[in-house]
């Protein structure tokens, strides 16, 4: 069965840091991009950013509104990504979802899994 | 990056047909046939309904349908049913990046 279990969020002050983790099974995650979309509560979705596979270097990607802030990172061995973020603010409060970009087996860009998310609250 | 821009809602009767637009730019919708749209239901996560601006996933029905001219994307719901009452993303590659548009909520009425 494929699945994302996204874990890692909670509570944090703002100009603090937290690192979520996305555990994939049932599909060849090496193989594929990662990314991390967000939604805060009664918003639109909003692309965060993306990890391309190991033949095309773990290259990274940022929206502009993480630049600098989060990063994203791979353990192909343990089918996991990771979203760091640092310098945390109100307006990351939000559920985070990890996608890989795939439809079916084949790499796409587009989103066809996805996980159930985990919430970020970032608040005094 | 800027959000792709989609109407704030649409609504039509069950059976007809409603047409969701998605205007980006030449370097997001305009540039590239990477345009996949979304379904999402209140509480639960997207689900892929179109992908490579026309094609569907297995399993999604032939009454969703895609297509883009120029810098403007569009999914077509046709014979709506009740079902179809949804928020809508589109998507779309962006040299690199991805950019989601708004969210366009369909009511069936």
């Amino acid at each position: 069965e494929v699945q994302l279990v996204e874990s890692g969020g909670g509570l944090v002050q703002p100009g603090g840091s937290l690192k979520l983790s996305c555990a994939a099974s049932g599909f060849t995650f090496s193989g594929f991009a990662m990314h991390w979309v967000r939604q805060a509560s009664g918003q639109g979705l909003e692309w965060i950013g993306r990890i391309r596979s190991k033949p095309n270097n773990y290259a990274t990607v940022y929206a502009a509104s993480v630049k600098g802030r989060f990063s994203i990172s791979r353990d192909d061995s343990k089918n996991t990504a990771y979203l760091q973020m640092n310098s945390l603010t109100t307006e990351d409060t939000a559920l985070y979802y990890c996608t890989p970009a795939l439809v079916g087996t084949t790499p796409a860009w587009a989103f066809d899994i996805w996980g159930h998310g985990t919430m970020v609250t970032v608040s005094s | 990056q800027s959000a792709l821009t989609q109407p704030r809602s649409v609504s039509g009767s069950p059976g007809q047909s409603v047409t969701i637009s998605c205007t980006g730019t030449s370097s997001d919708v305009g540039g590239y046939n990477y345009v996949s749209w979304y379904q999402q239901y209140p509480g639960k996560a997207p689900k892929l309904m179109i992908y490579d601006v026309s094609k569907r996933p297995s399993g999604v029905p032939d009454r969703l349908s895609g297509s883009k001219s120029g810098n403007t994307a569009s999914l077509t719901i046709s014979g709506l049913q009740a079902e179809d009452e949804a928020d809508y993303y589109c998507c779309s590659y962006a040299g690199g990046s991805t950019v989601f548009g708004g969210g366009t909520k369909v009511t069936v009425l």
